[in-house]
């Protein structure tokens, strides 16, 4: 069956440090993988996919096939990025999703 | 371009009750998705609607039960209310055929089971 695992509930750094969000997944399957992002009072909302391998607001994530990974990553931290981060493992269709529990990211002064 | 829409937002129900929960997909989208996120957790799929047909089901007992209609707006109904049930419901549309991933996801429906 597939898992997303998201280690940190809490992930708190100040404002310019770097920040590494982990998430691992286990899938039999060919893996498809996202980042969803809720901001403080709205909705749940893509961040990226790792298929079009883009940044967005200065984050990127890299699919590791081998050490089954998808870890968000940004080099410098804005307080604009304080928020919940999920990750998420497409199965299926495209639509249906498996979440990790999530790490909320708090930067701080 | 009309969003995601949910209602009600909160909700009380006593255990054994019934309960329908209602969402209106983002203008243009034909796929329907909802999902259960109890607190502290990370969604977890249902159930996927595509044209009025059930398109998909996860980990959830026949007591959840939902409909599509001809205008891709979709209910969500949970028969024989538990307490485990209490959490935010969200809804998720999306444009079948695209495998983008991108749900457009709604403000959720909060239930609370005593």
């Amino acid at each position: 069956a597939q898992r997303v695992t998201q280690p940190e509930k809490l992930l708190s750094v100040f404002k310019g440090a770097p920040v590494e969000l982990k998430c691992n997944y286990s899938y039999s399957g060919s893996p498809e993988l996202f980042w969803y992002v809720q901001y403080s009072r709205q909705r749940l909302q893509l961040l990226l996919r790792h298929i079009s391998r883009e940044s967005i607001k200065g984050f990127t994530a890299d699919l590791n096939k081998g050490e089954t990974s998808f870890h968000l990553k940004k080099p410098f931290a804005q307080e604009e990025d304080s928020a919940m981060y999920y990750c998420a493992l497409a199965t299926g269709t495209a639509s249906k999703l498996t979440f990790g529990t999530g790490t909320r990211l708090q930067v701080t002064l | 371009e009309t969003g995601v829409t949910q209602s009600p937002t909160h909700l009380i129900k006593t255990r054994g009750q019934q309960v329908t929960l209602r969402c209106s997909s983002q203008s243009g989208h034909n796929t329907v998705s909802w999902y259960q996120q109890a607190l502290g957790q990370g969604p977890q799929f249902i159930f996927q609607y595509y044209r009025e047909e059930e398109n998909g089901r996860g980990n959830f007992p026949p007591r959840f039960s939902g409909l599509q209609f001809p205008n891709y707006s979709s209910e969500l109904n949970v028969n024989a209310l538990e307490l485990d049930d209490s959490a935010l419901y969200l809804c998720a549309s999306s444009l079948a055929g695209r495998g983008t991933g991108e749900l457009f996801f709604g403000e959720g429906s909060r239930l609370t089971v005593l």
